[in-house]
């Protein structure tokens, strides 16, 4: 499968807890994002990174929340103290190089989410 | 930041009938408008999508018009079957930017 993949696909942890989540994206895509989507809500975005540099954070990620792409390829999203409120489906999608100029390079593929349960 | 409303958010139509879902938005900045279906329990998968140079798209049983002027947008499915049932999310950005979702509309559709 070339697609974006995430692991784990579940995770239940009890409040307090820290949790970390992993995204592959597709290969040679050099943007990464990272959604949140909670149940009857369409995906919010958190964060992305333009290969290892993260541009752009959202005002929905708290402190507790910590996000890596160290070699550009690969990213992981870490939850420390996890609360209750941070139950949800965590989702992460890639896009190719838009410096490409291909058609289709604002096009975003999305994982098939990491489902967080806090206990 | 963009505010992107969708409506209806629950849609039931008939085997065969069209579907019609209506987007807003609010940033004039943006110019890409893509449309999401979402199976139970499954990824967000890209069906068609729009950019501000053009005014309608249409690939097969599916079409999306645009409208700038007014910020809106709109999902048009003919010819409905069981296999469309699904949550439907439009979005909008900029180019290479992050997406700002609706809240979704679930079609069935009834055979």
């Amino acid at each position: 499968d070339t697609g974006v993949s995430q692991d784990p696909r579940h995770k239940i942890t009890k409040r307090g807890q820290n949790v970390t989540f992993r995204c592959d994206p597709i290969s040679e895509h050099n943007r990464l994002y990272w959604y949140r989507q909670t149940l009857g809500q369409g995906p919010e975005f958190l964060t992305y990174f333009q290969n290892e540099a993260q541009l752009e954070k959202s005002r929905l990620l708290s402190d507790r929340f910590s996000a890596e792409r160290p070699k550009g390829s690969f990213s992981t999203l870490e939850i420390q103290r996890t609360e209750q409120g941070d139950s949800a489906m965590y989702l992460c999608a890639s896009s190719p190089d838009y410096r490409s100029g291909r058609d289709g390079t604002d096009t975003q593929y999305f994982g098939p989410g990491t489902r967080l349960t806090v206990l | 930041g963009e505010n992107v409303e969708q409506h209806p958010s629950t849609l039931s139509v008939q085997e065969g009938d069209s579907a019609v879902i209506k987007c807003t938005y609010s940033d004039s900045a943006s110019n890409y408008f893509p449309w999401y279906k979402q199976e139970l329990g499954k990824r967000p998968q890209l069906i068609i999508d729009i950019r501000s140079n053009v005014g309608e798209k249409k690939d097969q049983r599916i079409a999306v018009t645009l409208n700038k002027t007014a910020k809106h947008f709109s999902l048009h499915i003919t010819e409905t079957q069981p296999e469309d049932s699904a949550v439907y999310f439009c979005a909008a950005s900029r180019v290479d930017y992050k997406l700002s979702f609706g809240a979704g509309t679930t079609v069935t559709v009834r055979a």
